[in-house]
C-alpha cells in the first residue's frame, strides 16, 4: 500500500477482555515499530521487529501484551486481559532498512478500554 | 542509554515570525540520527527533517530548518514564515545502529500560530 496502515482506528474494549490490533507496513520495509502514545505525551517503545525477528519488547509493560509478525510483513500487537491503563494510542511505524532512516507511522488505533 | 529533552511544553508564535522549538540528546554513539516529527490533532506523525551525525551541514527542508550543534549535543527545529497550519505537537527523536536502532523520541513541544 501507499502507507502504513493500521486498524481497527478506534476499539473500545471492556477491561479484562483481549484485543489484538493490526498494522500493515509500507511494502518492502524491514523494519517495523508499535509504540505507545498517553494523551499529551511522545510516543513511548514497546517493541521492534527486523522482519520477522522480534529484536527488541523491552518496552512492552508487562506479560499481557504480545507482538509478532510471523510473514515480516502485517504485524499484530495483542493485548491479554486489558485493563485502564492500557487506554492509549497505539502507533505503528515502518522504516526500509535498519540504519538511521525516518519511520513511516500509521494513523494509530486508539484504544479506550472501559 | 538514549535520551532526548524537549524543554518547551508549550510555544506560541506570531503568523509569518519565525519560532525555535529546541531538543538536546544524550548518546555516546558516533553513529546516529535526529529527527522531527509534527503530530497535529488528527493524530498522524509527520516527518519533517533529518539530521546525520557525520553531516557537515545543518539540514534543510522547505521552510524547516535543524540548527545542530554536535558539541552541544543541541538539534533544534526552526521554522520560518511560520502558518497556522503549523499549530500542533512537534516531537524531537533519535535513532542509533549501536543500540539496536530503536527510535527515541522527546515528550514533545505543543506549538500554537497566532493571527
Amino acid at each position: 500500500g501507499a502507507g502504513v496502515s493500521q486498524s481497527p482506528r478506534y476499539k473500545v474494549a471492556k477491561r479484562g477482555q483481549d484485543v489484538a490490533l493490526r498494522c500493515d507496513p509500507i511494502s518492502g520495509h524491514v523494519s517495523l515499530f508499535w509504540y505507545q502514545q498517553a494523551l499529551g505525551q511522545g510516543p513511548e517503545f514497546l517493541t521492534y521487529f527486523q522482519n520477522e525477528a522480534q529484536l527488541d519488547k523491552s518496552g512492552l509493560p508487562s506479560d499481557r501484551f504480545f507482538a509478532e509478525r510471523p510473514e515480516g510483513s502485517v504485524s499484530t500487537l495483542k493485548i491479554q486481559r486489558t485493563q485502564q491503563e492500557d487506554s492509549a494510542v497505539y502507533l505503528c511505524a515502518s522504516s526500509l532498512r535498519t540504519e538511521n532512516e525516518k519511520l513511516f507511522f500509521g494513523s494509530g488505533t486508539q484504544l479506550s478500554v472501559l | 542509554a538514549q535520551k532526548i529533552t524537549q524543554t518547551q511544553p508549550g510555544m506560541f508564535v506570531q503568523e509569518k515570525e519565525a519560532v525555535t522549538l529546541d531538543c538536546t540528546y544524550d548518546t555516546s554513539d558516533p553513529s546516529y540520527g535526529l529527527f522531527w516529527y509534527k503530530q497535529p490533532s488528527s493524530g498522524e506523525m509527520i516527518f519533517l527533517i533529518y539530521q546525520g551525525s557525520y553531516d557537515q551541514q545543518n539540514a534543510t527542508e522547505g521552510r524547516y530548518s535543524l540548527n545542530f550543534q554536535k558539541a552541544r549535543k543541541s538539534a533544534n527545529l526552526v521554522i520560518s514564515a511560520s502558518q497556522l497550519g503549523d499549530s500542533a505537537m512537534y516531537f524531537c527523536a533519535m535513532r542509533s545502529p549501536n543500540t539496536g536502532n530503536q527510535f527515541y523520541f522527546g515528550t514533545g513541544t505543543s506549538l500554537t500560530v497566532i493571527p
